[in-house]
């Protein structure tokens, strides 16, 4: 069966320092992954997604970059955090089919102080 | 630009008493609808998912209603539960993979 981790599950930060948040999946080979940013009490903002090694679209213009350095292997960037950074990061991962459906990580709750 | 419409915000709901989330959608693109329930501090986590072939489909106490024409779609929780209490996120599919969310429903069911 398919697992997605994500680590740090807790991160705090002081603004201005640099961020790194992985995601990786098992059990499947060639997924579609992808980021989203949750804050408090709100919905779910997608912000990348890559269909294969080094393919990596940005849907929301921002600080943050990504990077998909092996095929089931999602990093998440940043080389300045802001406040504005805080939240709850989702990495997700889908089959290369039209069939599948997006399956979520556990999480990662990041604080910028 | 929102592209799925959810609502309501919240609801509280007695044990055992129905609880009914809607979602409106206006991109016919959209091929997949998928529900998810989402408790604090944990990821999303697909409940239940219909095709717009598809009008109704039932999982145990979950029912999705589906209405094309109207582009529509309701979440039915019956017999809802306190273990129910919960975010639940609507959602349309791109054909790609790209999903398209509603901004969620927090759920109380009091004891």
């Amino acid at each position: 069966s398919q697992t997605i981790h994500q680590w740090p599950a807790t991160l705090v930060q002081p603004v201005g320092s640099p961020l790194s948040l992985e995601c990786t999946v098992e059990g499947t080979s060639n997924p579609n992954l992808y980021w989203y940013r949750q804050a408090a009490g709100r919905g779910l903002q997608l912000l990348f997604y890559s269909v294969g090694i080094g393919q990596i679209s940005s849907e929301v213009p921002q600080n943050l970059s990504a990077s998909r350095p092996q095929d089931r292997q999602f990093i998440l960037s940043s080389k300045k955090l802001l406040l504005s950074d805080s939240g709850f990061y989702l990495c997700a991962w889908s089959g290369g089919f039209v069939q599948e459906t997006q399956y979520f990580g556990p999480g990662t709750r990041l604080l910028v102080l | 630009q929102q592209q799925v419409k959810q609502s309501p915000q919240s609801l509280i709901v007695q044990k055992g008493g129905i609880s009914i989330i809607n979602c409106a959608y206006e991109n016919t693109a959209f091929d997949y609808f998928p529900w998810y329930q989402q408790f604090p501090g944990k990821g999303p986590a697909l409940l239940i998912a219909i095709r717009p072939d598809v009008s109704e489909k039932k999982e145990g106490r979950f029912t999705i209603s589906f209405n094309k024409s109207a582009k529509q779609f309701s979440l039915h929780i019956m017999d809802s539960q306190p273990g129910d209490s919960a975010t639940y996120f609507c959602a349309a599919r791109f054909s790609w993979g790209k999903l398209q969310f509603g901004a969620g429903t927090q759920v109380v069911v009091t004891p």
